[in-house]
Formats: C-alpha cells, structure tokens, sequence
C-alpha cells in the first residue's frame, strides 16, 4: 500500500541553526501539508501546498518557515533559523485532489524535531 | 470548521465494543464528519467519515444521530493496537482539501 514516509526519523539541532525535514508524498497525490505536534499536545497545522505554491498557511508558519517541491517527488520544510519552542513532531500529509466530498489525508510517521 | 466535544479519555476491555462519542451541535448542513485516529509514535490515519446515514468500513462504523449533533464511532471489537488517540472532525465538502483541524480527540485505553 503506498505511503508516506519522511525522513529523518529524528533531528537535533542548535538553535539558530537551519534545518530541513524531507517528505515524499504518494506518488499520484496533488495536495500536501505539514503539521506539527509539540509533546503532549495537538496537532497544529502548518501550511498546505498544491500546484507549486502555498494554499494556505497558519499563523505559526511565518518568515522562518518555507516549503518546497524542489522535484517531482520530495516536499521539504525549511526552518531557516530554530527556535527551542521548534522543538516538536512535524508530520507531512498528502491527498488526492478528487474535487468531491472528502479528500482523506495520509500522513507520514514523523520527524522528531529536537531544537537545544 | 464547527467545534466538536469529545470526552478526554475512555478505557476498554480487549474484545469488547467501544463506543466513542462526538458532539457537534453547531454542524452545518453540508458538514461532513471524520474520524481520525493517531497510534503511540505515529502520524494520524483515517478511520471513517460520514454525513447523515450510519457508514461501516473495515476498521469501524460511524453511527450519525438524526438531527446530526452528535456521532459515535464504534470499534466492534477493541484490540490492544486500537489504543489511540481518537479526534473527531467537521469538514466542509466545498473545500474538500482544506487543512484538518485537531482537537484533543479522545485517549482510547484498551486493557487486555
């Protein structure tokens, strides 16, 4: 069954530092987001992606984020310079666009971002 | 999209029914209602979705109250790997690939 895998599985990095967390999607999909999770509470979104540019975003995705598709397969989260409150689960999602009712999402298993 | 309630936490017995239940008394008429789930270290899957009439698939049934402002998810026979976090949430068909909004969703805890 086709999935969505990210990688890495986990990342430490210094504050200040850039990081960037890698996604690829299902194959066939048109729609992608990022999300994250910080320890013990929800899953916030982030921003969602289709035709090459932003959808829509949250107000946590600001001037140190950025995403891109930079080939037809990878979907990348750039944080140009982190934060300790960065420190979270950051999931990557992906649908269909079928232009009906619903568009279940599949989600990755995670990027365990750790800011020190 | 419209708030929904769902109770903090809940426990089961291994093989026993499980009935999780969602309020959303401000749905629309056109509001579609999802179930997610999110397992210990993982992402969030999707478990099933509905709009007015009772829906099953392989994993669960949706059972939608007739005025709509409330739902439950029932897992027929709960197994220690349904152990999850459980989030209801209202869609809007329209904007189909709008973000999902998550709640605190319902800590499910089965006991063997």
């Amino acid at each position: 069954e086709p999935e969505v895998t990210q990688t890495p599985s986990h990342q430490v990095t210094q504050m200040g530092q850039e990081v960037i967390l890698h996604c690829v999607p299902i194959s066939n999909h048109l729609y992608f987001y990022w999300y994250r999770q910080i320890l013990g509470q929800k899953v916030e979104f982030l921003v969602s992606f289709y035709n090459n540019e932003i959808s829509e975003k949250s107000e946590i995705f600001d001037d140190q984020f950025s995403v891109e598709r930079p080939d037809g397969s990878n979907f990348t989260l750039k944080i140009r310079s982190t934060k300790l409150e960065d420190s979270a689960m950051y999931f990557c999602a992906s649908s269909e666009d079928h232009g009906s009712s619903y568009n279940e999402q599949f989600f990755g298993p995670g990027t365990r971002l750790t800011v020190l | 999209d419209a708030k929904t309630t769902q109770p903090n936490s809940m426990e089961s017995n291994e093989e026993e029914p499980v009935h999780l239940p969602c309020n959303h008394s401000t749905i629309s008429g056109t509001d579609y209602i999802h179930w997610y789930r999110q397992l210990p270290s993982q992402g969030p899957e999707y478990v099933i979705h509905g709009l007015t009439s009772n829906v099953n698939n392989r994993m669960a049934s949706l059972a939608i109250a007739e005025d709509r402002k409330s739902s439950t998810l029932i897992l027929h026979r709960a197994t220690l790997r349904d152990a999850a976090v459980y989030y209801c949430i209202l869609r809007d068909p329209i904007s189909g690939n709008t973000p999902l909004v998550f709640g605190k969703g319902t800590r499910l805890s089965v006991i063997a």
